[in-house]
């Protein structure tokens, strides 16, 4: 079955650190990726998502992540993590041609302290 | 403004007293999606739909009921509630079900069967 792994699930960071988050997929075929960010007590909301093309996206508040098709991995990056990045983050997968569905991982929390 | 609306926000209830947790989106979204979020596990789909009228069951359907019957609301049913059904829940949606758009999601509803 197909699955999505992060390997950390709790970080915890100095201000102005930088972040490095991994994610890992087990799928062979096409697959759109996304990374979503839980603020404590809200909404996921999109960080940012790949589909096609340039594997480097960028997305909001400074978050990047690179696709490595041969690594099967989406990291996400950032180079300088602030204390309102203190959240949740969700690495997530669909299949190309599927129902839709979000295969998530089982997220990290991330902690900065100021 | 764009938006997923669910209701209630927090719930406390018995085992086996019917609930309704509604779900209403002002996109005219296509795809609208159910998942729970417990601890460890991320989120997991529990039922979807791809248009009005058309619903299947997702990763983990089993004690919930849902409907479509127009296009902007998804309402989950749990018929018998019991405490394994402990847990925060999201609905999402997106504009099409093709796997490469973003879903947005709603504040998130909290369940605590007793």
């Amino acid at each position: 079955a197909q699955s999505v792994s992060q390997h950390n699930h709790h970080v915890i960071l100095s201000e102005a650190a930088s972040l490095e988050l991994g994610c890992n997929y087990s799928y062979g075929g096409t697959v759109n990726l996304f990374w979503y960010v839980q603020y404590p007590g809200q909404h996921l909301q999109l960080l940012l998502k790949y589909f096609s093309g340039d594997p480097l996206v960028k997305g909001i508040k400074g978050f990047e992540a690179e696709f490595i098709k041969s690594k099967f991995s989406f990291n996400l990056r950032k180079p300088s993590v602030q204390w309102s990045d203190t959240a949740e983050y969700f690495c997530a997968v669909t299949l190309s041609g599927n129902t839709g569905k979000l295969i998530f991982g089982q997220g990290t929390t991330l902690q900065v302290k100021p | 403004e764009a938006q997923v609306t669910q209701n209630p926000r927090y719930l406390i209830t018995v085992t086996g007293k019917k609930l309704t947790v509604t779900c209403s989106q002002n996109m005219n979204h296509e795809y609208m999606s159910w998942y729970r979020q417990d601890p460890g596990l991320g989120l997991r789909q529990i039922y979807y739909s791809m248009n009005v009228e058309v619903t299947d069951k997702g990763d983990v359907p089993e004690g919930y009921k849902v409907s479509r019957k127009e296009k902007r609301n998804f309402p989950l049913i749990l018929e018998s509630p019991s405490p394994n059904q402990t847990s925060l829940y999201f609905c999402a949606s997106s504009l099409r079900s093709t796997g490469n758009q973003p879903q947005h999601f709603g504040d998130g509803t909290r369940l605590s069967i007793l």
